[in-house]
């Protein structure tokens, strides 16, 4: 995970706040990705940017708001945080054609 | 990549044995597959990857081999180690370029027995 940062690395919220979760990559790949990690259900895709501006509807979308000013930064948004988003987040940047790599994660608690 | 419910399976080894860690896909027209490797409390780590036109590729101390007529993944890991216990999970991609997107197996649990 060298080269991707995410913070906070845990947060305590409650339900109906705004959460912002924060990506950073050192590096200038252009693809970033987030990600929810869940038991009983894997990695699913969030939201992911193809360039600075640049961003699409992944998977499980739905209560998630991203942004891409800087080809650096990718922010997740939880614009109203209910339980079920209770998880741990992590941010992926891509190398090449398909290989991906991990920042250390964000737990959220939704309370 | 494998169902597996509220649970991962298990998988222990002796420390220096070979681990056998399995996954099936799906997709048919997965042509790019990779290895991740979890820790507790860290991010997913890439450990070896394989492209549809190769049936085996090896790294250090592991080799990822690929069945696909079976739609079958496996790594192998070489004398295991107490540090190669982790979560292993498998990803396929159906498109390599600009839409490659992996999809994820659930994962399965390394435990290595000193």
């Amino acid at each position: 995970d060298a080269g991707i940062t995410q913070s906070p690395r845990y947060k305590i919220t409650e339900t109906g706040r705004q959460v912002t979760l924060m990506c950073h990559q050192t590096w200038s790949h252009s693809y970033m990705f987030w990600y929810r990690q869940d038991l009983g259900h894997g990695l699913r895709l969030i939201y992911y940017s193809a360039a600075a501006d640049i961003t699409d509807k992944g998977e499980v979308p739905d209560g998630y708001v991203v942004s891409r000013s800087k080809t650096e930064n990718f922010p997740l948004t939880l614009e109203s945080a209910t339980r079920s988003q209770t998880s741990v987040y992590f941010c992926a940047t891509r190398v090449g054609a398909e290989t991906q790599y991990f920042g250390p994660g964000t737990r959220l608690l939704v309370l | 990549g494998e169902s597996v419910g509220l649970h991962l399976p298990t998988l222990s080894v002796q420390e220096g044995d070979n681990s056998i860690i399995n996954c099936a896909y799906s997709n048919s027209a997965s042509d790019y597959f990779i290895w991740y490797k979890q820790e507790s409390g860290k991010g997913p780590q890439f450990i070896i990857d394989i492209r549809s036109n190769m049936d085996k590729r090896q790294g250090q101390r592991v080799t990822v081999l690929l069945n696909k007529t079976v739609k079958h993944l496996s790594l192998q890991i070489a004398a295991t180690q107490p540090g190669d216990s982790a979560v292993y999970f498998c990803a396929e991609s159906e498109k390599t370029g600009a839409n490659s997107k992996l999809t994820f197996g659930k994962g399965i649990t390394l435990s290595v027995r000193p």
